[in-house]
């Protein structure tokens, strides 16, 4: 069974300073790899996903994640963050079943809380 | 375009009582998907359409009764309301059928968050 990994449920930094949110996840098959966000009372949105290619894919406010296969991980990182990233950020692993549906499942979250 | 949007935004129920939540989308979404969102376990699917007056089950669907009876709403129901469903519940739809395969991104209402005393 696919699963995915988040060992932080939560990352205190400072305001400029550089982050990286960890992900690993386990398949048995193809999977393509998303990290979304969370913003406080809001729903989730794209952050950014690697479907093949480059390994280092980059996402919307200056996030970007690298895909390695060999050690099955998918982290997320910022150089240099702002108080407007807090927020809580999850990673996903999707797959497509033999019906065609697109199966998603997330890691249980890691809350990034960015002070000045 | 309004997205993907979602009724209530906030419910307290008694246990026992039934309700039923909307999610109407705008942005012609095939699929649609109810998730459950509760601390230190990430979202989890509850039920999902492939299309209009079509649905099936999730990882956790008991307690929840889902219809489609038109592309552009997916109704979540709960027939009788149980402490064990407080949570946030929260609707997503993702893109047509056409870039199927698993690359799809889901786009999320606000959600809706259910208190069961």
């Amino acid at each position: 069974a696919q699963s995915v990994t988040q060992l932080d449920s939560q990352v205190p930094v400072f305001e400029e300073a550089p982050v990286e949110l960890r992900c690993n996840y386990s398949s048995s098959v193809s999977v393509y790899l998303f990290w979304y966000v969370q913003y406080p009372n809001q729903g989730l949105q794209l952050l950014l996903k690697y479907l093949s290619g480059s390994t280092l894919v980059k996402g919307i406010n200056g996030f970007e994640a690298e895909f390695n296969k060999s050690q099955t991980s998918f982290h997320l990182r910022k150089p240099s963050v702002h108080i407007s990233d807090t927020a809580e950020y999850f990673c996903a692993v999707s797959w497509v079943l033999m019906t065609g549906f697109q199966k998603l499942v997330f890691g249980t979250g890691t809350r990034l809380l960015v002070s000045p | 375009n309004a997205g993907v949007t979602q009724t209530p935004k906030f419910r307290v129920l008694k246990t026992g009582q039934s309700m039923t939540l909307l999610c109407a989308q705008d942005m012609n979404h095939e699929y649609m998907y109810w998730y459950r969102q509760d601390p230190g376990m990430g979202l989890r699917l509850i039920h999902y359409s492939v299309g209009e007056g079509t649905t099936a089950k999730g990882e956790v669907p008991d307690g929840y009764n889902v219809s489609r009876l038109k592309k552009q709403n997916f109704l979540l129901g709960l027939e009788s309301a149980a402490p064990s469903q407080t949570s946030v519940y929260f609707c997503a739809g993702s893109e047509t059928i056409i870039e199927a395969g698993g690359k799809e991104t889901q786009y999320f209402g606000p959600g809706t968050r259910l208190l069961v005393l």
